[in-house]
């Protein structure tokens, strides 16, 4: 396996259920971030871990729980979500103080019901 | 906090036509980064920018950091069907020892449509 990878691709979830969406990145890098990407909105940073430190929560509610067991792995946990949650939910990860920028994973398409 | 303009939010054209779209900030960058994001897919990206004026090539795709460090341009060239997608410009301004100065700004994307 080589860059970002996010698994599921896919995900479909009522609002009662309790989900997670796992990304690992094979680049070495220190850095991870979780966006949401809604149709016809911009990229939304949600949370930002920095050499597994959580550096960055951007008023992201509670029902989203971010986890970050080491440099390679980030995860999602979801909980009790809304429909307008659904969204796609893209990983990155980055080397801070290199060029580069971010390496995107290919997202998880999220449909709430 | 630092915001990114970019123009257009979409655009049509017709297969073979040049594309040009930019991006303006409020505050400097001393990088400046262009992604392309297929549909379902995340962005990929396409060029990265370190120096005020910089031109820089990637086959048919050509973009420059303003001189003021406050701008940035992508043009496409002969555009095909594949060309589709979306278009984000992204704003770093590396070296700062604040929290988050590694992090990247983005624009709101140009979503861009070929007709064949």
């Amino acid at each position: 396996e080589t860059g970002v990878t996010q698994t599921p691709r896919h995900l479909v979830m009522g609002m009662t259920n309790k989900k997670s969406l796992k990304c690992e990145q094979h680049l070495g890098h220190n850095a991870m971030y979780w966006y949401k990407q809604s149709a016809k909105k911009p990229l939304e940073l949600m949370f930002v871990y920095n050499f597994k430190e959580q550096t960055e929560n951007n008023s992201v509610p509670s029902r989203f729980s971010p986890e970050c067991p080491n440099s390679s792995h980030l995860f999602l946990h979801l909980h009790t979500l809304q429909p307008e949650d659904s969204a796609l939910y893209l990983c990155a990860s980055s080397q801070v103080g290199g060029d580069y920028g971010y390496t995107f994973g290919s997202g998880t398409r999220l449909t709430v019901v | 906090g630092q915001q990114l303009n970019q123009s257009p939010q979409s655009m049509f054209i017709q297969e073979g036509e040049d594309v040009s779209m930019n991006c303006t900030s409020s505050s400097i960058f001393n990088t400046w980064l262009w992604y392309k994001q297929d549909p379902g897919e995340g962005p990929v990206l396409l060029i990265a920018l370190y120096k005020a004026g910089e031109l820089t090539s990637n086959g048919r795709l050509t973009a420059q950091f303003g001189i003021t460090r406050k701008d940035s341009f992508l043009n496409i060239s002969a555009s095909i069907p594949s060309d589709v997608g979306i278009y984000f410009c992204a704003g770093q301004l590396r070296g700062n020892s604040g929290a988050g100065s590694y992090q990247l700004t983005f624009g709101k994307g140009t979503k861009l449509s070929v007709i064949p």
